[in-house]
């Protein structure tokens, strides 16, 4: 069966550090993978997807990228954290059509101080 | 374009009684919908998806969801709550005609408080 880990659950990091989320699925081949930011109180906004490795597709304009090394691998970086970075950050993934069902992590908090 | 839109940022039921969460669609064409249900500080779980099969469909926990076309709603509904249905709850519209492109569109989601 499939698994998506994510990793770490928690995270507290000083306005202007670096950040790097990593998520992994295991039981699947060439998965379209997501990254989604739900800010408190909201709903979820998709930051990038990515169709294979090295494709990266990316929704909102921010200081966020994303990178896919691996095939079942997915990344979130950014160089210098905002405040407005926090928030509950979800990795999810699909099979075949970008429309299809997704299938969530566990999500990782970002609290920036 | 495909929106939706869940009408009850908040709902809240005793234990016992039925529930019904609204989402009505807008979509050019016969889309996919989602409900999924996310517990505090966890990710979302899919409930159920409506694929232009059979218009009423069945989820896990007891949940389900009617496609009504001319209505375009797929309210979720479930006869009897229980506390460990407290959560927030989204509905999600895709359009399979689109290819190349994230074509997911999510609800702002509806909060269910159960009542003991």
């Amino acid at each position: 069966s499939q698994t998506i880990h994510q990793w770490p659950a928690t995270l507290v990091q000083p306005v202007g550090s670096p950040l790097s989320l990593e998520c992994t699925v295991e039981g699947t081949s060439n998965p379209n993978l997501y990254w989604y930011r739900q800010a408190a109180g909201r709903g979820l906004q998709l930051l990038f997807y990515s169709v294979g490795i090295g494709q990266i597709s990316s929704e909102v304009p921010q200081n966020l990228s994303a990178s896919r090394p691996q095939d079942r691998q997915f990344i979130l970086s950014s160089k210098k954290l905002l405040l407005s970075d926090s928030g509950f950050y979800l990795c999810a993934w699909s099979v075949g059509s970008l429309g299809d069902t997704q299938y969530f992590g566990p999500g990782t908090r970002l609290t920036v101080l | 374009a495909q929106s939706v839109t869940q009408l009850d940022s908040h709902v809240s039921v005793s234990e016992g009684t039925p529930v019904l969460l609204r989402c009505n669609y807008s979509s050019s064409y016969s889309p996919s919908l989602f409900w999924y249900v996310q517990h505090p500080n966890k990710g979302l779980q899919l409930l159920l998806k409506y694929t232009s099969a059979a218009t009423l469909v069945k989820g896990i926990n007891g949940f389900e969801a009617e496609f009504k076309k001319s209505e375009t709603s797929f309210h979720l509904t479930k006869p009897s709550a229980h506390m460990s249905d407290a959560a927030e709850y989204f509905c999600v519209v895709s359009d399979p005609r689109k290819t190349g492109a994230n074509n997911l569109f999510f609800g702002t989601g509806t909060r269910l408080t159960v009542i003991p």
